[in-house]
This record gives C-alpha cells, sequence and structure tokens, in this order.
C-alpha cells in the first residue's frame, strides 16, 4: 500500500521562508508532487519532482530524494495569502495517493 | 484552466437514496478520477479510470460505483447514500505529459 507523512499544521510570519517535509512509502513510485488548497477551494497543481533535486518555479521550490523517500516543499518570501493547505502527493500505477495535508498560517 | 465542471455543486439527500454526481471534462484526457476529502483525511481516491469502460477501484471505493461511457464524462453512483458519505467529492483529470491533474470545484454532499 501506500502512506505519506507530512505535519498538521505550520506557522510562519510574512516574508520568511518556510519548509513542509513529506515521508512516503508506495509501490511503483514514479513522482512526488505538491498541491495547494485555500479554504472552500479545489486542490491546484504547484509542483512535480520526478527525479532527485531541487525544481524551482517562482516563490515555491520543491525537492525530492528517491532513496530516501523523502520530499519537501520550500516557499520563500511568504505572503498572507501563501496560507492554505498544502498536500503531498505520490504517484504510483496510474493514480495519485495524496497525504493528510498541512495547513500553513501566514502570519503579519 | 482545464475545463473540467462537476455537477451538481452542492446535494442534501435522504440516507438510503441513490446519489450520481457528475464530471464533465473538455479536454479529451484519458485518465479522470473522483477523491473525496474529510477533515484529517486529505484527500481518498475512490475510483479511477483510464478509458471508455475502464475503470478501477481506489482506497476507498466501498458503496461507490462509477461509470464512462464517453471520454469528457465520469459518473459518480453512490448505491444507497449513508451518512458516512458526507463529505466534498472532487474530480479530477490528468495531464499525462506534465503528470498534471486539475480538479473540478467539487460537490458538497449532505446524506441526512
Amino acid at each position: 500500500g501506500q502512506s505519506l507523512e507530512q505535519p498538521s499544521e505550520v506557522t510562519a510570519v510574512e516574508g520568511a521562508i518556510v519548509q513542509i517535509n513529506c515521508t512516503y512509502q508506495t509501490s511503483g513510485f514514479y513522482g512526488l508532487s505538491w498541491y495547494q488548497q485555500h479554504d472552500g477551494g479545489a486542490p491546484t497543481f504547484l509542483s512535480y519532482n520526478a527525479l532527485d533535486g531541487l525544481e524551482e518555479t517562482g516563490r515555491f521550490s520543491s525537492f525530492l530524494s528517491r532513496s530516501d523517500s523523502y520530499g519537501y516543499l520550500l516557499l520563500q518570501e511568504l505572503q498572507m495569502k501563501d496560507s492554505a493547505s498544502y498536500f503531498c502527493a505520490v504517484g504510483a500505477t496510474n493514480k495519485l495517493i495524496f497525504g493528510t495535508g498541512t495547513l500553513l498560517a501566514v502570519q503579519p | 484552466d482545464a475545463g473540467i465542471t462537476q455537477s451538481p455543486r452542492h446535494k442534501v439527500t435522504e440516507t438510503g437514496t441513490p446519489v450520481t454526481l457528475r464530471c464533465h471534462q473538455t479536454e479529451n484526457h484519458r485518465y479522470m478520477y473522483w477523491y473525496r476529502q474529510d477533515p484529517g483525511h486529505g484527500l481518498r481516491l475512490i475510483h479511477y479510470s483510464y478509458g471508455v469502460k475502464d475503470t478501477d477501484k481506489g482506497e476507498v471505493s466501498d458503496g461507490y460505483s462509477v461509470s464512462r461511457s464517453k471520454t469528457e464524462d465520469f459518473l459518480l453512483t453512490l448505491e444507497s447514500a449513508t451518512s458516512s458519505q458526507t463529505s466534498v467529492y472532487f474530480c479530477a483529470i490528468r495531464d499525462t505529459s506534465k503528470d498534471r491533474y486539475t480538479f473540478g470545484s467539487g460537490t458538497r454532499l449532505t446524506v441526512v
């Protein structure tokens, strides 16, 4: 089966940097994704790592270590609008399995 | 944004009644998915489809069935709704070229 672990809540201040970690156990792994969900909204795609290393997209970066079954999402220059839930998800055999999500609260 | 719509957006139904939720896409993607979201559980996969008439079970498929008679439509049916199926249901389509999933706006279902 598949399982993912990520912190349930993280708090940070505006302008700071925050890292959200994700560890996973899965069979048929082919990539780690991150999704953002604002309260009451649909999840939206942030990033995807198929290979080890860092992927950067603007203020957001995502890292994957396949040997450690570990990844993280790095958010820089935090803004109030970044307050949301963040989900890591593993791609495995035609489907995407999600972690339980990390609620990020950005404070002024 | 990718063309994916869910209907209805909200529904209240009684225990024991059948309910069908609809997901419609205009992107011609092969893969479509149904998830449910509950507090503390994140998004859990119910069923998915990898083509017309091709479907498979996810993590929490008991009490649900699906059908895909056309590429653009993926239906989720609760044969006999129970209060434990009160949830927010999300449909998603998968762009395999980028391995990116796009979600619909969700259906909030309440079973009373």
